[in-house]
């Protein structure tokens, strides 16, 4: 019984590049979200998807920064033309229902992006 | 908007003693709270949850009771382990359902030696 899964673990990216983490949710687990953790703080909301669908993207940065939850396959966290503001651990979590305040969410292990 | 607050750490004990880490958190409306322990180079993990005032969540030996006339949930172990070293956070849902999922706190680093 497979949690949340992503990829890679770590992620190395100069200045520039572009960065793309994956993340497939829990089986039966229909939504996802997505969380950044700076080094010395807590985790920050960035955005919250359901299959093909952004429900709510108030913590994502505007520019650069995307995310989609594909009908099939993972969803995807990109970020274009990375800086080393960016450098952080990204985590993802999933939950069976959105609505539910009792629902815990469920996380994987992270990406450690590096800018270099 | 709603938020958490822990105490900052890090917090260093010795095995065996008692700890507590406190949070408070302001929500509209009944919120469910939570604590997540991270250890090293990984993800969250449920630790314990309460879903209504007065409830005491439970697991491991940790302990929180929802206290919504002071709007805590302090985190308790009886005696610790070097096992236990790790990021301890606080969290809410608040009762909207919310589609940002878990408010969270900074985070307590806690550190147990032998």
């Amino acid at each position: 019984n497979a949690g949340v899964m992503q990829n890679p673990r770590h992620l190395v990216r100069r200045r520039g590049q572009e960065a793309r983490l994956r993340c497939s949710p829990m089986k039966g687990h229909s939504h996802v979200y997505w969380y950044r953790q700076l080094p010395e703080e807590g985790l920050k909301f960035m955005v919250y998807l359901q299959k093909e669908n952004i429900i709510d993207e108030s913590g994502m940065p505007k520019e650069r920064f995307s995310a989609e939850f594909p009908k099939e396959g993972p969803s995807i966290l990109r970020i274009q033309q990375v800086v080393r503001g960016d450098s952080a651990a990204y985590f993802c979590a999933s939950s069976p229902s959105e609505g539910s305040r009792h629902s815990p969410l469920h996380f994987g292990n992270g990406t450690r992006l590096t800018v270099t | 908007g709603d938020s958490v607050t822990q105490m900052e750490g890090p917090v260093t004990l010795s095995e065996e003693a008692f700890l507590t880490i406190n949070c408070t958190y302001t929500a509209t409306g009944y919120p469910s709270l939570f604590w997540y322990v991270q250890y090293p180079g990984e993800g969250l993990q449920l630790l314990l949850k309460a879903t209504k005032a007065d409830d005491k969540g439970s697991n491991k030996g940790f302990e929180a009771t929802y206290r919504k006339e002071t709007t805590s949930f302090h985190l308790e172990k009886g005696s610790v382990q070097v096992s236990d070293s790790a990021v301890y956070f606080c969290a809410l849902k608040s009762s909207g359902g919310g589609a940002d999922g878990l408010t969270f706190g900074k985070g307590t680093h806690l550190i147990i030696q032998p």
